[in-house]
């Protein structure tokens, strides 16, 4: 079975723009999570998803946003960049909401 | 958001020995997971406890719900080098959906 798979893996961006990173979910998981992580803050619940509407919210501003397809694949949003926002994104699935995550291998976004 | 203290923050050991870190939280947890993310990865679930008390295992690795569903371990026999990674705590509150992340403890072994 093929696992939780992110598209970009790296991602250079400059302040000010916008970018859209990718979920594909292990096949049969119905729930997708976001999370951020940065070395300071360990990992940040950002939002879930779960057919296609959005379950849980973390608090984040909301430059960040994220929707899910008919076929729970998932994209995350970040508008109006900040250096601050420089941070590997971690997608999870699970095949319901609140069972246990597996995660894909992150998108780093460097903001410059 | 819900606090996860995880110790040690980080651990040196020799080839051979016999790890032990633990997660504690201010809040009862239905369900403790733990996972291992090796550099440039993302976490890998390792094991996962649904009742106070439990303990698992997965080969080398125990994991323990405390049984005042406060708190989580996780053992790990006879270290070798490809157990070197960062070990991450996580748990769901009663009646909640969203896993809480602890800050991980990195661990460093030896040859």
């Amino acid at each position: 079975k093929a696992g939780v798979t992110q598209t970009p893996r790296y991602l250079i961006k400059t302040r000010g723009q916008q970018v859209t990173l990718s979920c594909s979910p292990i096949s049969g998981h119905r729930s997708v999570s976001w999370y951020q992580q940065t070395p300071g803050q360990g990992l940040q619940f950002l939002f879930e998803y779960f057919s296609e509407t959005q379950r849980n919210k973390g608090n984040f501003p909301g430059r960040f946003s994220g929707r899910q397809f008919s076929n729970s694949r998932s994209e995350m949003n970040v508008s109006t960049l900040e250096l601050g926002d420089s941070a590997l994104y971690l997608c999870a699935s699970s095949p319901s909401s609140g069972s246990p995550l597996h995660f894909g291998n992150g998108t780093r976004l460097t903001v410059t | 958001g819900q606090q996860l203290n995880q110790s040690p923050q980080s651990m040196f050991i020799q080839e051979g020995e016999d790890v032990s870190m633990n997660c504690t939280s201010s809040s009862i947890f239905n369900t403790w997971l733990w996972y291992k993310q090796d550099p440039g990865e993302g976490p890998v679930l390792l094991i996962a406890l649904y009742k106070a008390g439990e303990l698992t295992s997965n080969g080398r690795l125990t994991a323990q719900f405390g049984i005042t569903r406060k708190d989580s371990f996780l053992n790990i026999s006879a270290s070798i080098p490809s157990d070197v990674g960062i070990y991450f705590c996580a748990g769901q509150i009663m009646n909640g959906n969203q896993f809480y992340f602890g800050t991980g403890t990195s661990l460093t072994v030896i040859p």
